[in-house]
């Protein structure tokens, strides 16, 4: 079956733009969060959406930064007015209710801000 | 709060020769444990968990890891390196909420 999907696999946007990651978890999967990985550095918690639960959102790094989780379904990640340290891979996962502790990657998506 | 270490950001191994990548952890209460490889140009692929039972866990491509809740550790081991197991080797730590921790990850190089 599909995997989780992300789009766009590369975003370059210039500093003081905002930006809009999308993240489309399998099918059926209740649990979505989401990640940064940094040149060279580990995965960064950002956010993290279980059902119809409040989202635990104490990895955003800054008030710039926000995520929605539509229809338990597809989630955006909005970053607003980028700078240059927001330069990462955004890395998308999602679970389900029977196997929560497996987190499925999607392939992330590339902000380069210039 | 939880947290994850990695110790050694590189790690070398022959072909053939037993491999560790080694992963030391804080967390309030029982841990739960997981290992994740991201592959060159690849996502992140799940390799095993440790949530209760046995203190050794076996998962994909051969790989195991050991638990040992007196060291606070959880090392990923595999008998016999393949240089198709070159990759980068994520450990992470999942509070009973559901937030994960990863650690910084560690590079894994067999050579032929």
């Amino acid at each position: 079956g599909a995997g989780v999907s992300q789009s766009p696999s590369n975003k370059v946007t210039e500093k003081g733009k905002d930006v809009e990651l999308r993240c489309d978890p399998i099918s059926g999967h209740t649990a979505l969060y989401w990640y940064r990985q940094s040149l060279g550095q580990g995965l960064e918690f950002l956010i993290y959406f279980q059902g119809n639960s409040a989202p635990d959102k104490s990895g955003l790094p800054s008030d710039r930064f926000s995520a929605e989780r539509t229809g338990g379904s597809v989630s955006t990640l909005t970053i607003q007015r980028t700078q240059q340290e927001d330069s990462a891979v955004y890395l998308c996962a999602s679970s389900s209710r029977d196997r929560v502790f497996e987190q499925y990657f999607g392939p992330g998506t590339r902000l380069t801000v210039t | 709060a939880q947290s994850v270490a990695q110790p050694e950001d590189q790690v070398n191994v022959a072909e053939g020769n037993p491999l560790t990548v080694k992963c030391t952890y804080s967390v309030s209460g029982n841990p739960y444990l997981f290992w994740y490889v991201q592959y060159p140009n690849r996502g992140l692929q799940f390799l095993l968990k440790y949530i209760t039972g046995d203190n050794l866990v076996k998962g994909s491509y051969g790989f195991e890891a050991e638990f040992n809740k007196s060291q606070t550790s959880f090392h990923l081991k595999k008998p016999s390196a393949l240089v198709s197991d070159s990759a980068l080797y994520f450990c992470a730590v999942r509070d009973r909420a559901g937030k994960s921790t990863f650690g910084d990850g560690t590079t894994l190089t067999v050579k032929p």
